[in-house]
């Protein structure tokens, strides 16, 4: 089946820093890439989708300019989180689209900020 | 983007069957209904998709209306390993929004 890499799977940064979560499908294309965040006991929030080569489309009220969205390959997206604040902390998830499966996840970053 | 509504959770015995109920009624046609788990701390797992059609695969079968606007996800025997929340969810072919999900609680 297809497989989306997701690293760090943890990070602990400090406040003001920057950090950057890649994602990578290892035996798919995926011109499309989804970028979630999911907080404690609630569901996946869509934060943006990314398209290979293009700008980033971001759901409303997600800053385009504190989470930045590079979908360079066709294989490989990532998130940077700007100037991280402690309300940044978050379950970060991505996810990939394959014909056969619908949406493949990554397993996750763990983001804390202190 | 349908609309989910699922139970917030439900429990099940071990070794029993745990049918998880969707409620999708704004699916359009050519939505497909997508199940998905996520255990705890780890990125959500693909379970089974369909698109008219009841299917079966090695970890559950799906049946769905007539109508497409609701269907179930079967876990025919339950395991502990089974506790998760699970996630119904339509897809065209572009975004997918994801409701509450049901978290689905196997006791021994």
């Amino acid at each position: 089946g297809a497989v989306v890499s997701q690293h760090p799977s943890r990070v602990i940064c400090k406040s003001g820093t920057s950090v950057k979560i890649e994602c990578r499908s290892l035996d798919f294309q995926a011109t499309t890439m989804f970028w979630y965040r999911q907080f404690p006991k609630q569901s996946l929030m869509l934060m943006a989708t990314s398209n290979e080569g293009s700008k980033a489309t971001y759901e409303q009220g997600v800053e385009k300019d504190k989470f930045l969205i590079n979908h360079a390959s066709l294989t490989l997206s990532t998130l940077t989180v700007t100037s991280a604040h402690p309300e940044d902390s978050s379950f970060y998830i991505c996810s990939g689209t394959s014909a056969n499966y619908g949406y493949t996840f990554g397993s996750g970053t763990r983001l804390t900020v202190v | 983007d349908a609309k989910t509504t699922q139970p917030t959770s439900m429990d099940c015995a071990e070794g029993r069957a745990a049918n998880l109920p969707c409620n999708h009624s704004t699916i359009s046609g050519n939505e497909y209904v997508y199940w998905y788990r996520q255990i705890h701390s780890q990125g959500p797992q693909y379970i089974i998709h369909g698109l008219k059609n009841n299917e079966t695969n090695e970890m559950a079968s799906l049946i769905i209306t007539e109508d497409r606007k609701s269907s179930t996800l079967i876990l025919p025997h339950a395991t502990l390993r089974d506790t998760a929340v699970y996630y119904c969810t339509g897809y065209g072919g572009f975004k997918t929004i994801f409701g509450a999900g049901t978290r689905l609680f196997v006791k021994a």
